[in-house]
């Protein structure tokens, strides 16, 4: 069990570019949730896969932000027409649920700078 | 909505020493899971605790326990005999337990701690 990995780690571009994150979760985990976290605060929620289907996306999620889950294995993250305001530190977490309490297991995150 | 607060942005604790980081939150469920993780500087969140509403003792590993106050709403975590890779950011989360949003977690802004040796 490696973990959830995530990749690039950093991530510097101009404004107005387009990025995209990826997020490799612990083999088997059925749930992948990703999390956007800035400075000075907690992480806040995203969006949320269960195997393939995303299920839930946050109102923070604007029509730029786009995950995909494909197979219910690795997940990517775009940001389209990247605005300073998207700086922050992007976490990828995956987990194991079948209804009951689960525990998530986060990845390094990937650290995003918009110039 | 849930929120979660932590009050404490700093707190500091000497070398083997006991310390105990605040949490409250705000929820109208009766059913939810309560958290806190740990954020090493540069390293990944891990977690250290884990609590179910509707179990009334108090949980605990090794040397970190909480004390879980579900009608004040509080749930704080002590940690015990203090060490110096103690030291980072922790916070504290909120999940419901019901359907729809019953997989994200709900962060407090996070408590820094500091270990003096």
């Amino acid at each position: 069990d490696t973990g959830v990995s995530q990749d690039p780690r950093h991530k510097i571009t101009k404004r107005g570019q387009n990025v995209t994150f990826r997020c490799d979760p612990i083999s088997e985990h059925n749930r992948l949730y990703w999390y956007r976290q800035t400075l000075g605060q907690g992480p806040e929620f995203l969006t949320y896969f269960q195997n393939e289907a995303q299920l839930e996306k946050s109102r923070l999620l604007s029509d730029r932000f786009s995950a995909e889950r494909p197979k219910g294995s690795f997940s990517t993250l775009e940001i389209q027409r990247t605005e300073q305001g998207d700086s922050a530190m992007y976490l990828c977490a995956s987990s194991f649920g079948t209804g009951g309490p689960d525990t998530q297991y986060f990845g390094p995150g990937t650290r995003l700078t918009v110039l | 909505a849930q929120t979660v607060t932590q009050s404490q942005p700093e707190m500091s604790v000497q070398e083997a020493e006991t310390v105990t980081l605040s949490c409250t939150y705000d929820t109208s469920e009766s059913d939810y899971y309560l958290f806190w993780y740990k954020q090493p500087p540069s390293r990944q969140m891990i977690l250290v605790i884990r609590q179910e509403a509707y179990k009334q003792q108090n949980a605990t590993e090794n040397r970190f326990s909480v004390n879980f106050q579900k009608a004040a709403k509080s749930f704080s975590l002590k940690i015990s005999d203090s060490q110096l890779g103690d030291a980072a950011m922790y916070f504290c989360a909120y999940r419901t337990n019901y359907g729809g949003s019953q997989g994200n977690l709900i962060f407090g802004k996070g408590t820094k701690l500091s270990v003096k040796p």
